[in-house]
């Protein structure tokens, strides 16, 4: 069973920019969240996705959107790019997103590099 | 607002020793602790989990202590081995939200 799988794994951008990354869930899971990962903020969560639905969003500026399509797969989008966005970006997912003790499975994360 | 603090934020043991992790949490209304642990380049891997309904978990060498009263759990390693060194995070989450809140991480290295 394929795990959670995001593209592109690493990736270079300019200030100003946009950029869209994308992750495809466990085959079945219907849940999708994105989580940002900084040496100085560690793991925050950006926002989460069910049947399309945007369910729970963190504090993060509007620059930061997402969306879930109908396969489950999602991506997030980062507009007007700065370097603070340097980042590595992870997405997870689970069953049916209905809460703890739902396990959430992480994929290896899209590296940014902002310039 | 850090709502889940971990330490210490490095730690090294000695091969066959007992690592030990701490976290605290604020919000009363977590009823979900995960342990992470992830490898450099990878993505995290859930490792154990806890609700606050029991007090301990065991699954093999890993052992979560809860203490509800006080808002903290923990993460032992028995029997550390080299290739447990990784990044541990705790988490905690709150039923029906699959946010969720992570401590800073615990750098655990075990030598020989």
């Amino acid at each position: 069973k394929a795990g959670v799988t995001q593209t592109p794994r690493y990736l270079i951008k300019t200030r100003g920019q946009q950029v869209t990354l994308s992750c495809s869930p466990i085959s079945g899971h219907r849940s999708v969240s994105w989580y940002q990962q900084t040496p100085g903020q560690g793991l925050q969560f950006l926002f989460e996705y069910f049947s399309e639905t945007q369910r729970n969003k963190g504090n993060f500026p509007g620059r930061f959107s997402g969306r879930q399509f109908s396969n489950s797969r999602s991506e997030m989008n980062v507009s007007t790019l700065e370097l603070g966005d340097s980042a590595l970006y992870l997405c997870a997912s689970s069953l049916n997103g209905r809460g703890s003790g739902n396990t959430i499975y992480f994929g290896e994360g899209s590296w940014l590099t902002v310039v | 607002q850090q709502q889940v603090k971990q330490s210490p934020q490095s730690l090294i043991v000695q091969k066959g020793g007992i690592s030990i992790i701490n976290c605290a949490y604020e919000n009363t209304a977590f009823d979900y602790f995960p342990w992470y642990q992830q490898f450099p380049g990878k993505g995290p891997a859930l490792l154990i989990a806890i609700r606050p309904d029991v007090s301990e978990k065991k699954e093999g060498r890993f052992t979560i202590s809860f203490n509800k009263s006080a808002k903290q759990f923990s993460l032992h390693i028995m029997d550390s081995q080299p290739g447990d060194s990784a990044t541990y995070f705790c988490a905690a989450s709150i039923i029906g939200n699959e946010k969720l809140t992570f401590g800073t991480g615990t750098r655990l290295t075990i030598i020989p």
